[in-house]
């Protein structure tokens, strides 16, 4: 498949906690993005990482990319009650399409 | 509001019926894509507009979808004789020229569903 899986298909934490979200995949890439989707903002980009990148930051937000394991984390560092949604790998292709992954459904306890 | 529209955000068709969708990108941007979401799964590409043009067109759009993006600003989904298996969120987005990045600006989407 072109696509990208994602693990774990759920998650759930408490508030405050850090939560890890996995994509890998098949195929040579030229970027990874990460989205974000909940029903009151729909579908909101994240972060990309280039192929030649390994790590990048944004906020509480931290994306590494292994291209040699074909494999890519989104680490959320401390999170809020707003983070709950699902969470999208989509790869870039060079194709100029987005070819999403099933998603990660993150829970936000309180 | 500067981003990316829809318009229905809802439609509700009987089946056989054609619907039509809008889509108003950033008026920077000239790459339009349109894609489908149903429950539980990821967006999935349909098409791609480069201005006017359209470059590429997935094997989901059959022959009773089309778009058109005629004056390389807004964009038309159409689908012909719609089938229950057409129910879905079907999305729009938008990115800037090539040299501005590859991150793309998702509309709010127009939920179909098909009795």
């Amino acid at each position: 498949s072109q696509q990208g899986e994602e693990d774990p298909q759920a998650l759930s934490i408490q508030e405050g906690e850090n939560a890890t979200m996995n994509c890998s995949y098949k195929t040579s890439i030229n970027n990874l993005q990460w989205y974000r989707q909940n029903s009151g903002r729909g579908l909101v980009h994240l972060i990309l990482i280039r192929s030649n990148e390994r790590e990048k930051h944004s906020g509480r937000l931290r994306v590494t990319l292994d291209t040699s394991k074909k494999s890519s984390s989104l680490l959320i560092t401390a999170s809020r009650a707003a983070d709950t949604a699902s969470y999208f790998c989509a790869l870039f292709q060079g194709a100029q399409k987005l070819v999403f992954g099933q998603g990660t459904r993150l829970t936000i306890n309180p | 509001d500067t981003g990316v529209s829809q318009d229905p955000r809802h439609k509700i068709t009987k089946r056989g019926q054609n619907v039509t969708f809008r889509c108003d990108p950033i008026s920077e941007h000239n790459r339009l894509y349109w894609y489908r979401q149903t429950l539980g799964q990821g967006p999935e590409f349909l098409t791609y507009f480069q201005n006017e043009a359209q470059l590429e067109k997935s094997r989901l759009l059959s022959d009773r979808f089309s778009a058109e993006r005629p004056k390389g600003s807004f964009s038309t989904l159409e689908i012909q004789r719609t089938e229950q298996g057409d129910s879905a969120m079907y999305l729009c987005a938008s990115s800037p020229p090539l040299a501005g990045g590859d991150e793309q600006f998702f509309g709010p989407g127009t939920r179909l569903t098909v009795l």
